[in-house]
């Protein structure tokens, strides 16, 4: 089962920031969070993760607490195409193989 | 960068028949192969994980025998249905990684078997 609990749905305007929440309260030392998303009927998309410090890279910016409990993946502009599932996954990397969770249902109005 | 390839996309055959699915990794060598099976309306879920020239880690409930996974190279991957039957139609999505790199997943093959 997944470890990670997110929230089954949000909603945001097109434009604003979407800020999409993850709590991973067990979360190893040595565990990584990873964020990926999934447009219907396609593979996963890779968006960014993290080990402890704040992360930014093209697509996102990704914040993790200090405590390490829970972080917050923001998308700075959204636009319609960033509508998708967002998932939020704990994990020590490299050769370790995914569990993903519910996710996030994230949609994009116009 | 970190282009992963699946083929075919979608695939439709008659029941007791094999269908083979192939992962490519385009430009760069993968040390890790991973398998996942989606149902509709579910989430992914890992079957087996593969490194290069050896053979694969399945996970608890997935059947070997049916399941077979071959890693010959650091840039391909595949994955035969053997004996496919209505309940193993889904959709199946390979990922690549390489070191410590972040997963990246093909855009899946979505199986079906009448």
């Amino acid at each position: 089962d997944a470890k990670t609990t997110q929230p089954p749905s949000m909603d945001c305007a097109e434009g604003r920031a979407a800020n999409l929440p993850c709590n991973h309260s067990t979360i190893s030392g040595n565990e990584y969070v990873y964020w990926y998303r999934q447009i219907h009927s396609q593979g996963p998309q890779y968006i960014i993760h993290g080990l402890k410090n704040n992360e930014t890279n093209e697509m996102a910016s990704l914040i993790i607490t200090e405590d390490r409990k829970s972080s917050t993946l923001i998308l700075p502009h959204a636009t319609l195409r960033d509508t998708a599932v967002y998932y939020c996954i704990e994990s020590g990397g490299g050769a370790d193989g995914l569990t993903f969770g519910k996710g996030t249902h994230l949609i994009i109005q116009p | 960068g970190a282009v992963v390839s699946q083929h075919p996309s979608w695939v439709i055959c008659k029941s007791g028949t094999s269908v083979k699915i192939e992962c490519r990794s385009l430009d760069f060598q993968a040390t890790t192969m991973f398998w996942y099976r989606q149902f509709p309306k579910q989430s992914l879920m890992l079957m087996a994980t593969s490194n290069e020239g050896s053979k694969a880690t399945y996970e608890q409930g997935v059947e070997k025998d049916k399941f077979l996974i071959n890693h010959a190279s650091l840039t391909l991957s595949t994955l035969t249905v053997t004996s496919a039957h209505p309940e193993d139609s889904s959709f199946y999505i390979c990922s690549a990684t390489k070191g410590d790199q972040p997963q990246h997943f093909g855009d899946g093959t979505r199986l079906s078997i009448l």
